[in-house]
């Protein structure tokens, strides 16, 4: 079976900065994924790294390390309306497959 | 402006009576799938489809059935909807070598 652990929780405060790991045991590899969605809303696409390190967009980065079986996304500068839900998901193979998403991130940025 | 469209938004249906979901993409894209997302469970592949007459199964495709005969078409059949299919469906499309999905809005689906 395939497995992504994320955190189901996370709470900052607005300005700071928050990372939201990502772990994954799957049957195959080729890349991270990153969403968000907020309530009520449709996932959006965030970011996607197929080779360790880190990919920086705006105020968000993401990282990955295959060694590890570890991603993690960081955001910055963080807003209220980041409040969302956070999902990673992996791809398994090349080519047009399905994403396995993990059960998501609620993030709560307060003031 | 490019977007992926479902239809309808929100659906009360009784157990049994067929329905039908459509999702409808004007990217050109080769590749759709079908989630559905319930509280605490995250996203879960239903079906997906490579192109035009190319399905096949997600994680959980009992009690669902689709069928792509145009490239940009990919509608979701529930044959006898039963309320453990109650949930919040979501249509993606990708064109090939992209690396983003771009969702639907979402049907909210509820069977009594």
């Amino acid at each position: 079976g395939q497995s992504l652990e994320q955190p189901s929780e996370v709470t900052a405060v607005e300005g700071a900065i928050v990372q939201i790991n990502c772990t994954y045991q799957t049957s195959g590899f080729y890349g991270l994924s990153w969403y968000q969605q907020h309530d009520g809303g449709a996932p959006t696409f965030l970011s996607y790294n197929a080779l360790d390190g880190l990919e920086e967009t705006g105020r968000f980065s993401s990282f990955l390390s295959r060694s590890d079986s570890y991603g993690y996304l960081l955001l910055q500068e963080l807003q209220m309306k980041d409040s969302a839900s956070y999902f990673c998901a992996v791809k398994l193979v090349r080519g047009n497959t399905p994403l396995v998403f993990g059960k998501g991130t609620r993030l709560s940025v307060i003031a | 402006e490019a977007q992926v469209t479902q239809n309808p938004r929100y659906l009360i249906t009784v157990t049994g009576k067929k329905l039908t979901v459509t999702c409808s993409q004007n990217m050109n894209h080769e590749y759709m799938s079908w989630y559905r997302q319930d509280p605490g469970l995250g996203l879960r592949q239903i079906y997906y489809s490579m192109n035009v007459e190319v399905t096949d199964k997600g994680d959980v495709p009992e009690g669902y059935k689709v069928s792509r005969k145009e490239k940009r078409n990919f509608p979701l059949i529930l044959e006898s909807p039963s309320p453990n299919q109650t949930s919040l469906y979501f249509c993606a499309s990708r064109r090939q070598g992209a690396d983003g999905y771009t969702f639907g809005s979402g049907t909210r689906l509820t069977v009594v």
